[in-house]
C-alpha cells in the first residue's frame, strides 16, 4: 500500500541553523511527492513538489529531491528563519491526482 | 496555482445544532474534493472523498449520518456536522485537485469548529 513516514518532532532550531526533515515513502505505483506547510491557525499550503525521480523541488530556500532508490524526499533548508516556524507535512499522491497520503507532520520552531 | 476557498473560517455553535461548512474551487472544476479533520498537534485524517453528482465515500470509522457531505456542483462541496457535540470540535480542511498541476492538491483555509 501507500504510506508516508516522517521524522518525528517537534524540532527546535536557532535562527540560521540548517534544517533537515526526513521523509520516506512506500507506494504501489509511481507517485508525485509533496511538502506542505501549515502556519498556526491556517490551512495547508504547498511548499514544493517533485513528480519524477531525481527531480528537485525548491521554494523559499527549501529543497527536496525525489530519490526513488531510497524512496525518500527529505526537506532541507540551509538557514532557517523565525518565520519558518510551522508544521511541515510530507505527502504523496499515487497515482498523481488521486488520493493523498500524509505523514504525521513535523512541528518546527525557530528561535531568534 | 488553483484556489480553494473554505467558509466559514471559524464557527462556534451550541451542542445539538448543525453546522455547514462550504468548500469552493474558485478557478477550476473539481470532480473530487476531500474532507480532512485535524486534531491539535496531529496529522490530517481523511474523513471522506466527495464526488460530484454522487454519494461521498467515507473512510472507515467516520459516521456518514453525522458528517453529511454534498457535492452539488463541480465547484462546491459542503460538509454538514449534524447534531454537533463538543467532541466534534476540530479543525476541518477541504481540498481539491485540478488535474492540471502535476497531481497537486489545493487546500482551503480550514474551518475551526467549536461546539459549546
Amino acid at each position: 500500500g501507500n504510506s508516508v513516514t516522517q521524522m518525528e518532532g517537534p524540532v527546535t532550531l536557532s535562527e540560521e541553523a540548517f534544517l533537515t526533515i526526513n521523509c520516506t515513502y512506500t507506494a504501489t505505483g509511481y507517485p508525485s511527492l509533496f511538502w506542505y506547510v501549515q502556519y498556526p491557525g491556517e490551512g495547508l499550503q504547498l511548499l514544493l513538489k517533485a513528480t519524477k525521480a531525481d527531480d528537485k523541488g525548491s521554494n523559499k530556500g527549501f529543497e527536496a529531491t525525489y530519490r526513488k532508490e531510497t524512496t525518500s524526499f527529505h526537506l532541507e533548508k540551509g538557514s532557517v528563519q523565525v518565520s519558518d516556524s510551522a508544521v511541515y507535512f510530507c505527502a504523496l499522491s499515487d497515482p498523481p491526482g488521486n488520493q493523498f497520503y500524509f505523514g504525521t507532520g513535523t512541528s518546527l520552531t525557530v528561535i531568534p | 496555482g488553483a484556489v480553494v476557498s473554505q467558509h466559514p473560517s471559524r464557527v462556534i455553535c451550541k451542542s445539538g445544532t448543525s453546522v455547514k461548512i462550504e468548500c469552493r474551487s474558485l478557478d477550476f472544476q473539481a470532480t473530487t474534493m476531500f474532507w480532512y479533520r485535524q486534531f491539535p498537534k496531529q496529522s490530517l485524517m481523511l474523513m471522506a472523498t466527495s464526488n460530484e453528482g454522487s454519494k461521498a465515500t467515507y473512510e472507515q470509522g467516520v459516521e456518514k449520518d453525522k458528517f453529511l457531505i454534498n457535492h452539488a456542483s463541480l465547484t462546491l462541496s459542503t460538509l454538514t456536522v449534524t447534531s454537533a457535540h463538543p467532541e466534534d470540535s476540530s479543525f476541518y480542511i477541504c481540498s481539491a485537485g485540478s488535474g492540471q498541476h502535476g497531481g497537486e492538491l489545493f487546500f482551503g483555509e480550514g474551518s475551526r469548529l467549536t461546539v459549546l
